[in-house]
């Protein structure tokens, strides 16, 4: 079956750092999505992406945020300056087409530690 | 904005027996909403999902219930089994959009 795929599953970084966080979304879908998630609170939305732009961000999704699609496969989310209350869960995912009328998938997650 | 929220943090049931996750919503412009499980270091797996023109949907053991006049949404979970032992998540989005708001989550804790 096929699944959203996400590396690394743990990053730990120092704060100020930039870090790439991956995700290989399911080949045929159209749609991307990041998602935080900080301990012990909801999973949070930051962007969506489609067309090879953003269809839609949140407020959390700064100046310090980017997201990329490089190639034909890779979704990356980039976090330029890293700061303490980064520190949370990053899942990708995917759909087909728009999130009200379809289901998507969520990747395993990347841990992200900031220092 | 858009804030949904769920009323029990935690739930443990016998196994065998019915669950029922509670969620409630505050936008009522909301017209499609989804339960999530998430399993221990997983991300969130679709169960099931409801549009707004519906009040109940049925899938394979879970069933879904929309109240549009109260802003209430729940997930019964028929003859709990372990492996539904979990943390679960309403979220609501907008026909017109592409964002989802989740819930904070209730843990299920099925009991053997």
């Amino acid at each position: 079956e096929p699944e959203v795929t996400q590396t690394p599953s743990h990053q730990v970084t120092q704060m100020g750092q930039e870090v790439i966080l991956r995700c290989v979304p399911i080949s045929n879908h159209l749609y991307f999505y990041w998602y935080r998630q900080i301990l012990g609170q909801k999973v949070e939305f930051l962007v969506s992406f489609y067309n090879n732009e953003i269809s839609e961000k949140s407020e959390i999704f700064d100046d310090q945020f980017s997201v990329e699609r490089p190639d034909g496969s890779n979704f990356t989310l980039k976090i330029r300056s890293t700061k303490l209350e980064d520190s949370a869960m990053y899942f990708c995912a995917s759909s087909y087409g728009r999130s009200s009328y379809n289901e998507q998938f969520f990747g395993p997650g990347t841990r992200l530690t900031v220092l | 904005g858009e804030s949904v929220g769920l009323h029990l943090p935690t739930l443990s049931v016998q196994e065998g027996d019915n669950s029922i996750i509670n969620c409630a919503y505050s936008n009522s412009a909301s017209d499609y909403f989804i339960w999530y499980k998430q399993e221990s270091g997983k991300g969130p797996q679709f169960i099931i999902d409801i549009r707004s023109n519906m009040d109940k949907r049925q899938g394979q053991r879970v069933t879904v219930l929309l109240n549009k006049t109260v802003k209430h949404l729940s997930l019964q979970i028929a003859a709990t089994q372990p492996g539904d032992s979990a943390v679960y998540f309403c979220a609501e989005t907008l026909n017109t959009g592409n964002q989802f708001y989740f819930g904070t989550g209730t843990s299920l804790t099925v009991i053997p």
